[in-house]
């Protein structure tokens, strides 16, 4: 089955101790991307990357950090969260950074830092 | 830059009753639109999208919308709302840049569905 599996479901964690919310997309997608969402405001963009090695910030970028070292891979470095970190979480993916072709979402990582 | 406003952030209907949910966006090109679904604990799920052609897209579960340009509108509706329907909608613009399609999400709207 396609899809993006995202791991934790719901993590609970003390501020400034560093964790990471992994996921993965067995499509061979090319671009990926984490958003954060939050009541009122709908999705934000964090990250994304448009390919192996291709990273880029996206609207809230600060307090995070990504890599891609391989194509199905995108893991969601938080270094030390903070409270206004806590949010729902979400990694996307789509085949490549052009045309207009829909997302697939995980399900979700709901993130409380305390 | 683009941006994207839905109408209402709650919305209630009762069964078999017409959905409308409301939005529209600002961009400064030709825009791709998008209508996703997200159900409780779940992802977003596309529902449609509107790239170019026929203005009136349908989408999954009945729903469908339509692109006006001129009132920079993309609502989305569904006839005969179900139970099933409850859930939230997001309403999303994107447009190609050096980056690729950066995709804009709108701050939701919650449809619940009255027996």
């Amino acid at each position: 089955e396609a899809q993006v599996t995202q791991n934790p479901r719901y993590l609970i964690t003390v501020t400034g101790k560093k964790l990471t919310v992994t996921c993965s997309q067995n499509m061979n997608h090319e671009y990926m991307s984490w958003y954060r969402q939050d009541p009122g405001l709908g999705l934000r963009q964090i990250y994304y990357s448009m390919n192996v090695e291709v990273t880029d910030k996206g609207d809230v970028p600060e307090g995070y950090k990504v890599s891609r070292k391989e194509k199905r891979n995108f893991p969601l470095i938080l270094e030390s969260p903070s409270p206004n970190q806590t949010s729902l979480y979400f990694c996307a993916s789509r085949v490549s950074q052009r045309g207009a072709g829909g997302y697939t979402f995980g399900s979700g990582t709901r993130l409380t830092v305390v | 830059a683009q941006s994207v406003t839905q109408l209402g952030s709650h919305v209630s209907v009762s069964e078999g009753a017409l959905v409308l949910l409301r939005c529209n966006y600002s961009s400064s090109v030709p825009p791709y639109l998008f209508w996703y679904v997200q159900y409780p604990n779940q992802g977003l799920q596309l529902l449609l999208k509107y790239t170019t052609g026929a203005t009136l897209v349908k989408g999954i579960n009945g729903f469908e919308a339509e692109f006006k340009k001129s009132e920079t509108s993309f609502h989305l509706t569904k006839p005969s709302a179900h139970m099933s329907d409850a859930a939230e909608y997001f309403c999303a613009v994107s447009k190609l840049n050096n980056a690729g399609n950066m995709l804009t999400f709108g701050g939701g709207t919650r449809l619940m569905v009255k027996p």
